[in-house]
């Protein structure tokens, strides 16, 4: 069973506004993810990182940022946060051994 | 580039076998993975193929042609709990270690 956390779960929050999505992992795992994933639709790559003080842009183009200062803590921020950024965000951490990527519960945002 | 395809949607019957494949082009292929995802949860981890041939787990296998660039997802006894996304994704190591994803299989089991 992987032990990785995001918070917040469900969040409706008004255009503008700043957000931190955060995401943990217990598992000691090097690399993390960040994916967007609209109902229905498929996993899109936004972030990527190797470990700490490593962070990479995915495929999607983002107008989020992440950060990597703890091995366990992989943050995502939307600066100011528009409706299109609608969406279900999933973090994912990744073994050494098998590469198998477990996944976060997901974050559902709403931007009204 | 890196390409991976996969049927949008698939029904089949409860009790039935159901083949799901996958087709991909990725240069430094490492691996292929199959993933499933319920409706409005995050995706869980099926199978992870490196070798050619077939890996059976219970009632779901998966088998990986490398030269081909194939690969599918065999569901054996099919259950109504069985509806959901099967995600193939290929772990590709061109300017290090990713994990790509298609576009995922709707698959609906009906009684």
């Amino acid at each position: 069973e992987a032990d990785i956390y995001q918070t917040p779960r469900y969040l409706v929050i008004g255009t503008g506004k700043k957000i931190t999505l955060e995401c943990s992992q217990t598992m000691g795992h090097d690399k993390m993810y960040w994916y967007q994933q609209d109902p229905g639709m498929e996993l899109h790559l936004i972030h990527y990182s190797y470990g700490v003080n490593s962070t990479e842009k995915g495929d999607l183009s983002s107008e989020s940022t992440v950060s990597r200062i703890r091995t366990e803590h992989f943050p995502l921020t939307l600066e100011s946060a528009r409706p299109s950024h609608t969406s279900q965000y999933l973090c994912a951490s990744e073994t050494g051994t098998g590469n198998t990527i477990y996944f976060g519960e997901g974050s559902w945002l709403t931007v009204v | 580039g890196q390409n991976i395809d996969q049927p949008t949607e698939m029904t089949a019957t409860e009790g039935a076998i159901v083949q799901i494949n996958c087709t991909y082009q990725t240069s430094g292929f490492n691996g292929l993975f199959w993933y499933q995802q319920h409706a409005g949860e995050a995706p869980t981890f099926l199978s992870y193929n490196v070798l050619d041939g077939l890996e059976e787990k219970g009632r779901f296998s998966s088998f990986l042609s490398r030269s081909k660039g194939y690969s599918y997802l065999l569901l054996k006894e099919l259950q109504m709990k069985d509806s959901a996304s099967y995600l193939c994704a290929v772990l590709n190591n061109t300017g290090g270690f990713k994990t790509i994803f298609g576009a995922g299989t709707r698959l609906f089991v009906k009684a």
